[in-house]
């Protein structure tokens, strides 16, 4: 099966702080994605990696930057947390194959206070 | 992105009832997929349909694809109480980007 772990599933955090969410895959999976999730918004993608220090922006990067230093770890940072980054942070991976399936990881629920 | 539409924003229905979620969209597609979510937790990939299929069945799921109208349907059969979740469609773009709906909230009632 394949396992996406996300390392916090609840964090709380104060305007201004630095916050890492940590993602790790077991597959050896080259995409890797970050996406916010908000209720009646649906998903939307932040950041995404294609490979090893390779990284894409997705439709909402601001306020977020990435790291990929290795093919099986893929951290969303938030430079300086803003109250409107409160909310469901995802991780995926893609499947085998070309179809786009995506594997999630249970997801972290940031609150910034 | 353009985001899909999806209908109803929520249902609820009793227990061994059909549930039925629809998918709309505006421009082509490679497939589209499924997705569940079960509150608080992360997405589970429910079932994929290609553009060139018109419907699938999984257990007791079953998918329809109607590319002429842009639209497809999500039917749980016999729905049970461990159903009760939100549901996803996206769609795969030319480059397997894919985008998403705002999902549909089932609650399945004892």
């Amino acid at each position: 099966d394949v396992k996406v772990t996300q390392s916090s599933r609840y964090l709380v955090k104060r305007t201004g702080e630095k916050v890492f969410l940590e993602c790790v895959q077991d597959m050896d999976h080259e995409n890797m994605f970050w996406y916010r999730q908000d209720p009646g918004l649906g998903l939307r993608l932040i950041y995404f990696s294609y490979d090893v220090k390779m990284k894409e922006k997705g439709d909402i990067p601001e306020g977020y930057s990435v790291s990929r230093e290795k093919k099986e770890r893929f951290s969303l940072i938030l430079e300086s947390a803003s109250t409107n980054q409160t909310s469901m942070y995802l991780c995926a991976i893609t499947g085998t194959g070309n179809t786009g399936e995506l594997f999630f990881g249970e997801g972290s629920r940031l609150t910034v206070l | 992105s353009q985001q899909g539409e999806e209908d109803p924003q929520a249902l609820s229905i009793q227990e061994g009832e059909n549930a039925t979620m629809n998918c709309s969209y505006k421009t082509s597609i490679n497939n589209l997929q499924w997705y569940r979510q079960n509150s608080g937790r992360g997405l589970v990939h429910l079932i994929l349909i290609r553009s060139n299929e018109r419907e699938k069945h999984s257990g007791r799921l079953r998918v329809t694809l109607d590319t002429s109208k842009k639209s497809s349907s999500l039917l749980i059969t016999a729905s049970r109480a461990a159903d009760t979740a939100s549901y996803f469609c996206a769609r795969s773009d030319s480059n397997y980007q894919l985008i998403w709906g705002a999902g549909t909230k089932l609650i399945i009632k004892p």
